[in-house]
């Protein structure tokens, strides 16, 4: 059963802690997306990943970091740096880093107070 | 960056109506464009992709595009209530970027 996964649905943290999104996916994607979502608002592109072991910025990229370590992992690293981490974080991926298709995981939803 | 408009809604419409949703884009070299469906507190899931001019047909759902104005559309016929979503348009823009540029969306809702 093919697709993208994402850990935790749901996520609170104290403000000035780090936290890892996960990302994973068994498509055999190459290229792999971050984005970001505020309520009622469209998706922001927080970092993107066309091959293993080399990612760019995206908009918004302060505050946050990435890895791709392997093809099927991507993960988001929130910081302390990140002025507003509150949000629904959404990952994605594609089979072409030519960015044809891309399909959404079900999102992590951070909450920090 | 490039933009890309939809109107925010909400669009209402009677169910078995047809629902029309509009997106244009500024940049000129775009070359691929998305629709995604969104529900509440859900990830969008891609409905429709349309890459060169004219009408693309899937089920219920028609995607229209129009390079010289820089405009796409999705039209959804027989509107069920089950199609009340926030729609969401995207765009491959030509800058080089390997990544969409998503609009704000628009909210539709379908009364029974």
């Amino acid at each position: 059963d093919g697709g993208i996964t994402q850990s935790p649905k749901y996520l609170f943290r104290k403000e000035g802690q780090n936290v890892t999104l996960s990302c994973e996916q068994n498509l055999n994607h190459d290229a792999m997306y971050w984005y970001r979502q505020d309520p009622g608002q469209g998706l922001r592109l927080i970092y993107y990943s066309q091959i293993v072991n080399d990612f760019q910025k995206g908009d918004i990229a302060e505050g946050y970091s990435v890895s791709r370590e392997k093809k099927e992992s991507f993960p988001l690293t929130v910081t302390s740096a990140q002025k507003n981490p509150t949000a629904f974080y959404l990952c994605a991926s594609s089979k072409e880093a030519a960015s044809k298709e891309q399909y959404f995981g079900p999102g992590t939803r951070l909450t920090v107070t | 960056q490039k933009e890309v408009e939809q109107n925010s809604g909400p669009l209402s419409v009677p169910e078995g109506a047809i629902a029309s949703l509009n997106c244009t884009y500024s940049d000129r070299g775009s070359q691929s464009f998305f629709w995604y469906r969104q529900y509440s507190g859900k990830s969008p899931e891609l409905i429709m992709s349309i890459y060169s001019n004219g009408d693309k047909e899937d089920g219920r759902f028609t995607a229209q595009l129009n390079k010289a104005s820089q405009y796409v559309s999705l039209l959804i016929r027989d509107s069920q209530p089950s199609d009340s979503a926030t729609y969401l348009c995207a765009v491959n823009e030509d800058t080089g970027r390997r990544a969409l540029t998503f609009g704000s969306g628009t909210r539709l809702q379908v009364q029974p």
